[in-house]
């Protein structure tokens, strides 16, 4: 089956810094990607969907200027938290579709936040 | 706008026990149905996928079924074991490019 990475895993770091986060599809061209966030005992929300070479959408109430995603390959898209903040602490998922693999979307094991 | 519901939050049943968990969506037109298992602090595991066309799929001791008309899909897990213990969630798919979850049921299945 499809394979999506995601780095790194964990990552800790203080407040007022910004921590990368990488997603990348291993075996097949990524031409969407997906973000989400996941509350401790929540659910997944979605908080973007990217499309290769163009602007990331964002869903409502998820600020653009804080969360940057970029999707510059076919094969990865990164997700940028700015300034980071203790209530950005989350697990974040990412997600890939592209036509070679149908209309399914393949998931990333996951990168834990962590904002001292 | 679809908006997915997951009842029980919370289930626990005895080993060997048969189980249903239930799913359901406010809006029929959905493209896919997919069931999903999550275990504490990691990603997700695909369990099932459900195209539009089809009523149910089947995995081991894993079966789906989905009735569009009502809204609703279950996933039904024969003699369950403690490994099966986890959350489970079920997405719907709008079009094929979204998905929406549901909150999941957090299953324990004690020895």
């Amino acid at each position: 089956g499809a394979v999506v990475s995601q780095h790194p895993s964990r990552v800790i770091c203080k407040s007022g810094t910004s921590v990368k986060i990488e997603c990348r599809s291993l075996d097949f061209q990524a031409t969407t990607m997906f973000w989400y966030r996941q509350f401790p005992k929540k659910s997944l929300m979605l908080m973007a969907t990217s499309n290769e070479g163009s602007k990331a959408t964002y869903e409502q109430g998820v600020e653009k200027d804080k969360f940057l995603i970029n999707h510059a390959s076919l094969t990865l898209s990164t997700l940028t938290v700015t300034s980071a903040h203790p209530e950005d602490s989350s697990f974040y998922i990412c997600s890939a579709s592209g036509f070679s693999v149908g209309d399914e979307q393949y998931f990333g094991p996951g990168t834990r936040l962590t904002v001292t | 706008k679809q908006e997915v519901t997951q009842i029980p939050a919370a289930l626990s049943v005895p080993e060997g026990e048969n189980l249903v968990l239930n799913c359901s969506f406010t809006d029929s037109a959905i493209y896919n149905l997919q069931w999903f298992r999550q275990d504490p602090g990691k990603g997700l595991t695909s369990l099932l996928l459900i195209q539009s066309s089809q009523r149910e799929q089947t995995s081991g001791r894993l079966n789906a079924s989905l009735d569009k008309s009502s809204g609703r899909s279950t996933l039904y897990i024969a003699a369950s074991q403690p490994g099966d213990s986890a959350t489970y969630l079920c997405a719907v798919y709008p079009n094929n490019n979204d998905m929406r979850f549901g909150a999941g049921t957090r299953l324990t299945v004690k020895p």
